[in-house]
């Protein structure tokens, strides 16, 4: 079955260092997001991505952040650079449909700050 | 903004029917889900219901939605140890797949 893949498992990284977290979406689907969820905490909604540019984003989706699908098959989060509140795990999710919810999640990446 | 909350846990016995509850406030709420989690993967979409529904069943699953009260229920018939995860409650308003969600409800299986 086909699946989001997301890498690194685990980064760990100082206060004030650049990271890229990288996702591999299904192959044939159009509409890409980044959710994160802060420990303890909701999973929350970072951007939405469909033709190559940013569709939505909340307000935590600062500066700081970027994405990028940089070929075919990659789709990047960036964090320029890093604070303590960043440390989460970041869900990637892609779809074929852009309004249905039917979102497949990968397993995440977990960001340690310190 | 929109919230959506849930209880944090359920314990129940394998084959006893689990039923997770979920509320949200958005009342331009166009889909509700629910999503499974369990250790070390990612969320899985269960089901969803478009919010011009009242129920929806599907083979163990059934959603009850009660647009009136915001209330989202998601009932596991015949529950087992496999079910035993981390059941999110997510809603989408008009922005499309731009979810809100609960903060999940861990369902414990006991044999």
């Amino acid at each position: 079955e086909p699946e989001v893949t997301q890498t690194p498992s685990h980064q760990v990284t100082q206060m004030g260092q650049e990271v890229i977290l990288r996702c591999v979406p299904i192959s044939n689907h159009l509409y890409f997001y980044w959710y994160r969820q802060i420990l303890g905490q909701k999973v929350e909604f970072l951007v939405s991505f469909y033709n190559n540019e940013i569709s939505e984003k909340s307000e935590i989706f600062d500066d700081q952040f970027s994405v990028e699908r940089p070929d075919g098959s990659n789709f990047t989060l960036k964090i320029r650079s890093t604070k303590l509140e960043d440390s989460a795990m970041y869900f990637c999710a892609s779809s074929d449909k852009g309004y249905t919810g039917e979102l497949f999640f990968g397993e995440g990446s977990r960001l340690t700050v310190l | 903004g929109e919230d959506v909350e849930q209880s944090l846990f359920l314990s129940v016995r394998e084959g006893d029917s689990s039923v997770i509850n979920c509320t949200y406030t958005d009342s331009s709420s166009t889909y509700l889900y629910w999503y499974k989690q369990e250790p070390g993967a990612g969320l899985q979409l269960l089901t969803y219901i478009f919010s011009n529904m009242d129920m929806k069943q599907d083979q163990r699953l059934t959603v009850l939605l009660n647009k009136k009260d915001k209330h989202l229920s998601l009932r596991i018939a015949d529950t087992q140890t496999g079910d035993s995860a981390i059941y999110f409650c997510a809603e989408s308003g008009n922005a499309g797949n731009m979810l809100t969600f609960g903060g999940g409800t861990r369902l414990m299986v006991k044999p």
